[in-house]
């Protein structure tokens, strides 16, 4: 069964610092989600992202945040100057469509330490 | 900003016995619920999901029922089993393109007993 894969599994970063997380959605997949669960709390949206640009985006989405497709197969997220409430499991998400009927896969997430 | 509440944190069952896990959400645009299970240390895996044209879904043991009056809905368990021991997350969304997002719950943590 087609995964969505999520590189790395854990990282740890200081504060102040810049991180990139990885992700390799479903190949036939046309949309792109970054969701994040801090510990004990809520999956929350992030992010969405079609055709190349950012077609929603969440309050906590803020300037520090961005998201890029840099070639056919990779998104990432970047977080340019980490902060300690940015420490989260961060999971990718895909869909071949743009409505919740066709269904979300995600993948094993990262976690993001910053210390 | 609580659209998408799920008031028991955890549940404990035994094995062979039905788990009902509870979800009420708020916003009236929801259209689309679904239901995830997720283990530590992995992404949400997609259960079961409800139109809201809909008032239950079924495959297998698992049984997803919708009140739309009440907004309010269910997930059964039927029988449980141990390794359905996981957080289950309520999301509640729209089937329209515009609206991509999932809203979760809180979840709830089911623990079913051998």
């Amino acid at each position: 069964e087609p995964e969505v894969t999520q590189t790395p599994s854990h990282q740890v970063t200081q504060m102040g610092q810049e991180v990139i997380l990885r992700c390799v959605p479903i190949s036939n997949h046309l949309y792109f989600y970054w969701y994040r669960q801090i510990l004990g709390q809520k999956v929350e949206f992030l992010v969405s992202f079609y055709n190349n640009e950012i077609s929603e985006k969440s309050e906590i989405f803020d300037d520090q945040f961005s998201v890029e497709r840099p070639d056919g197969s990779n998104f990432t997220l970047k977080i340019r100057s980490t902060k300690l409430e940015d420490s989260a499991m961060y999971f990718c998400a895909s869909s071949p469509g743009g409505g919740a009927n066709y269904g979300y896969t995600f993948g094993s997430g990262t976690r993001l330490t910053v210390v | 900003d609580q659209q998408v509440k799920q008031n028991s944190p955890s549940l404990s069952v035994q094995e062979g016995r039905i788990s009902i896990l509870n979800c009420d959400y708020t916003n009236s645009m929801f259209d689309y619920f679904l239901w995830y299970k997720k283990y530590p240390a992995e992404g949400p895996t997609f259960l079961i999901s409800i139109s809201s044209i809909k008032d239950k879904n079924e495959d297998g043991r698992f049984t997803v029922f919708l009140n739309k009056s009440a907004k309010h809905l269910s997930l059964h368990i039927v029988p449980s089993q141990p390794g359905d021991s996981a957080v289950y997350f309520c999301a509640a969304s729209r089937e329209n393109t515009g609206f991509q997002k999932l809203v979760f719950g809180t979840g709830t943590r089911l623990l079913v007993s051998p």
